[in-house]
Formats: structure tokens, C-alpha cells, sequence
């Protein structure tokens, strides 16, 4: 069975302090491992797709990277607005073909105090 | 602007009436979905479409119907809506890439 999970489930850090949060999956054929952020009361916002083990991507304070059974998104010096929650999410290819069906992870509410 | 708008924001409805949710989505995007989001549960499918006329069933689709007669409206239609049906509920869309693109939500209480 696909599975999404991710830890912690909720992480605080004093700003500066660089963090990871974690992504492990199973999934008999991914195809994609998507970030996405989301701020309370909104949709979650695409960050990244990593597609094959060792891929990185990087943007402002955020670095994602694939390996084979998980991701990680690296928070370098993180100011109090990368406060939300993290979510991940693979595409399965023997799932749903083209259209790509999603499956979530719970996410990671990240709290940065200034 | 372009992009995907849910509607309402926010719904109140009592148990057994039925309530649609809209979404309009700008871009053109083939691909069409329904998720709902509750605590400890993340983000699970409900119904998605891969072009007009054509939706199939997600993880979660039972009590939900949905149609799609043009390529950029997606209807979300709870026949006889039960407190477990509240939620928040979120459209998506996905064009040629492999990432979709979420509304901003709406949260629907059934009371």
C-alpha cells in the first residue's frame, strides 16, 4: 500500500536555527515527490518536484532532496514568514496514469520565533 | 487574475440538504480534483477529471457527486450532506506537468 509519512509533526525553531523535516514513502512506482506549503485558512502552494533519487532543488531558504525511500527539506536560516505547514506528496505511475492522482502526508507545522 | 477559485469560502448547511461547492479554474488545465483535508487524515482524494465529460472516483468519493461540462468548472455536490462531510475542500488542477495547483478552500460545516 502507498504511504506518506512525515515527521515531526510539529517542530519549532528560533530564527536562524536551520532545521530538516523529513518525508518517507512507499510506492510501487513514483512518479514525483511534490513540496507543498500552506498558510492557515489557504491551499496548499506548489515549492518542488524531485523526480529521481539524488535530485536537489533549491529555493531561497528551502532545499529539497530525494533519496529512494524519503525527502528532505532543508531550512537554512529560517525567518518567522517560513512559518506554515509542509506537505508532501508523491504521484504513484501505476496509479491514476496521466492524471497523476496524489497521495499526502499528514505534513510538519513549522512554528520560527523571532 | 488567472488561477483556480473555489466558492464559497464558507458554508454552513443542516444534515440532509444538499450543497454544491464550485470551482473555476483560468489556465485551461486538463486535469481536475476534489480533496478533502481533515486532522490526522491530510489531504484525500474525493473525485477527479481528466477532461470535460470524463471523472472518475477517488479514495474518499461516497455521498459526493461531480460533473464537468466545460473544461474550466468543476462542481463538487453533496446529494444529502452529513456531519462527517465537514471538512475543508480543496480543487485542484494539473495541466502537462506533474504538479496540481490548489484553490484556496472551502470550509464546510454540517450541523
Amino acid at each position: 500500500e502507498d504511504q506518506v509519512t512525515q515527521s515531526p509533526e510539529a517542530l519549532r525553531l528560533q530564527e536562524g536555527e536551520s532545521s530538516s523535516l523529513n518525508c518517507s514513502y512507499t510506492v510501487s512506482g513514483l512518479r514525483g515527490l511534490f513540496w507543498y506549503r500552506q498558510d492557515p485558512g489557504k491551499g496548499p502552494e506548489f515549492l518542488f518536484t524531485l523526480y529521481s533519487a539524488g535530485e536537489e532543488k533549491e529555493k531561497e531558504r528551502l532545499k529539497a532532496t530525494l533519496t529512494k525511500k524519503e525527502s528532505f527539506l532543508h531550512i537554512t536560516a529560517p525567518k518567522p514568514e517560513d512559518s506554515a505547514t509542509y506537505l508532501c506528496a508523491v504521484g504513484n505511475m501505476n496509479y491514476g496514469g496521466a492524471t497523476n492522482k496524489l497521495i499526502f502526508g499528514t505534513g510538519t507545522l513549522l512554528a520560527v520565533q523571532p | 487574475d488567472a488561477g483556480i477559485t473555489q466558492s464559497p469560502r464558507y458554508k454552513i448547511t443542516e444534515t440532509g440538504r444538499q450543497v454544491t461547492l464550485m470551482c473555476h479554474q483560468t489556465w485551461s488545465h486538463s486535469y481536475m480534483f476534489w480533496y478533502r483535508q481533515d486532522l490526522g487524515h491530510g489531504l484525500r482524494l474525493i473525485y477527479y477529471s481528466a477532461a470535460a465529460d470524463i471523472t472518475d472516483k477517488g479514495e474518499v468519493p461516497d455521498g459526493y457527486v461531480v460533473s464537468r461540462s466545460k473544461t474550466e468548472n468543476f462542481p463538487l455536490t453533496l446529494e444529502s450532506a452529513t456531519r462527517s462531510q465537514t471538512s475543508v475542500y480543496f480543487c485542484a488542477s494539473k495541466g502537462r506537468g506533474l504538479e496540481a495547483f490548489f484553490g484556496q478552500g472551502t470550509r464546510l460545516t454540517v450541523v
